[in-house]
């Protein structure tokens, strides 16, 4: 059965730090991975999708990996906004069907 | 382009009661997802469902929810006879066709009295 677990759970920085957010799965048979952000009570934003065959994809500020091997994926943030300040979800396709971790709360503070 | 449209956005409903959660699937899918975020869980996936046809339901809870996407309209997710555990929030998602990536809506909240 698919696990993913995220860490950190929570995580609060100042303004301009570079931040990375951890994801690993269980089962490294997988389709593709996908981060989300998540605003309260707000709907998902896909931010980067990476598919099985790419070790990363990058947008803007966002960069994020994966390494099936290990079943772990990171995203990277360069230099943090307050903008930024949501919950990160990273979610695994399996089959027919995404696992979700269950995020990381990211505050970046002025 | 309208993307997935979910509706209402908020819901609420006293014990008992039954609750229609809707969504449009973004134009051209033809894939549709249900997936329950509880109170400070992560979201689970409920049901998968293409035009007339339940694909995947291991996410279904065995009674009171059932769903269906039609071949005109759009995809209902049905709560019969509520309970407070049922407050949550509820995503839609679809895409083209399976393994693309999936588009969400901004999901619908249900609050139970």
């Amino acid at each position: 059965k698919q696990e993913v677990t995220q860490i950190p759970a929570a995580l609060s920085v100042p303004e301009g730090e570079n931040l990375v957010l951890n994801c690993s799965f269980t089962d490294s048979a997988i389709y593709n991975l996908q981060w989300f952000r998540q605003d309260p009570g707000k709907g998902l934003t896909s931010l980067l999708l990476i598919q099985s065959s790419q070790r990363e994809q990058t947008s803007g500020r966002l960069n994020a990996s994966l390494d099936k091997s290990s079943g772990r994926s990171t995203l990277y943030i360069a230099a943090s906004q307050p903008g930024d300040s949501a919950t990160y979800l990273c979610a695994v396709y399996n089959t027919d069907k995404l696992i979700f971790g269950t995020g990381t709360r990211l505050q970046v503070f002025p | 382009n309208a993307g997935v449209m979910q509706n209402p956005r908020h819901l609420v409903r006293r014990r008992g009661q039954e609750a229609r959660l809707r969504c449009s699937p973004m134009k051209g899918h033809s894939h549709v997802y249900w997936y329950r975020q509880l109170p400070e869980e992560g979201l689970k996936f409920m049901v998968y469902l293409q035009k007339e046809n339940i694909i995947d339901e291991s996410g279904m809870p065995k009674e009171r929810f059932s769903a269906e996407f039609p071949k005109e309209g759009p995809s209902i997710l049905r709560i019969q006879q509520v309970v407070r555990g049922d407050s949550a929030a509820y995503f839609c998602a679809s895409s083209p066709s399976p393994n693309q990536p999936q588009h969400f809506g901004d999901g619908t909240r249900l609050s139970i009295l």
